[in-house]
């Protein structure tokens, strides 16, 4: 079966501008969360969708955004792009809403790495 | 969700035992602690995770303190693969997010 998939693998943007990240997560999972990862720092949470609606986000502004589809693939938006935007954007897919059992299911993507010029 | 510390980097010999330390003073009873890995330009990958009780599978061992307040990560002989970024994340079982701090850089060395 296929792992986490995401797309693009990289992008260039320059300031001001918007980004769509994409995310399918494994076959029969329903849940995916996002994350930022900044170089030389460990992924920061954004946002989590089970069963398209959000059930957790973190500090980020409101310029990010996210949504989960019918098929439970996901996007991440980020409009008006800073230069500290900059980043690996790491997408995860588990089974189920998380938990103890959820962790240990949490399948994470290779990434997306976005630079703002 | 309770705050991990972990010394920023350690480096192992090939073939012998890689223990990874973790400090989680804050924990609460219902808080566990998990064991990721991220090896360079790869997204993180689950180790183990644990309560109160030691844990071990096929990648790891895991070490908790009776008083829950340390941990330790162990892998048992090392190969230059396990070189990677490990990380000590608590959370409850009813969490909604994992936590990264900022890891210890493990290297593996020949």
């Amino acid at each position: 079966d296929a792992g986490v998939t995401q797309s693009p693998t990289h992008l260039i943007k320059t300031r001001g501008q918007h980004v769509t990240l994409r995310c399918s997560p494994i076959s029969g999972h329903k849940s995916v969360s996002w994350y930022q990862q900044v170089l030389g720092q460990g992924p920061q949470f954004i946002f989590q969708y089970y069963e398209k609606e959000e059930r957790g986000r973190g500090n980020f502004p409101d310029r990010f955004s996210a949504r989960q589809f019918p098929n439970y693939s996901s996007e991440l938006n980020v409009n008006a792009l800073l230069l500290g935007d900059s980043a690996l954007y790491l997408c995860a897919s588990s089974l189920d809403r998380w938990g103890g059992r959820g962790l240990k299911e949490q399948f994470f993507g290779p990434g997306t790495r976005l630079t703002v010029l | 969700d309770a705050k991990t510390t972990q010394p920023p980097s350690m480096d192992c010999a090939e073939g012998r035992a890689a223990n990874l330390p973790c400090n989680h003073s804050t924990i609460s009873g219902n808080e566990y602690v998990y064991w990721y890995r991220q090896i360079h330009s790869q997204g993180p990958q689950y180790i183990i995770h644990g309560l109160k009780n030691n844990e071990t599978n096929e990648m790891a061992s895991l070490i908790i303190t009776e008083d829950r307040k340390s941990s330790t990560l162990i892998l048992p002989h090392a190969t230059l693969r396990d070189t990677a970024v490990y990380y000590c994340i608590v959370m409850e079982t009813s969490g909604s997010r994992l936590t990264f701090g900022e890891g210890t850089q493990l290297t593996v060395n020949p």
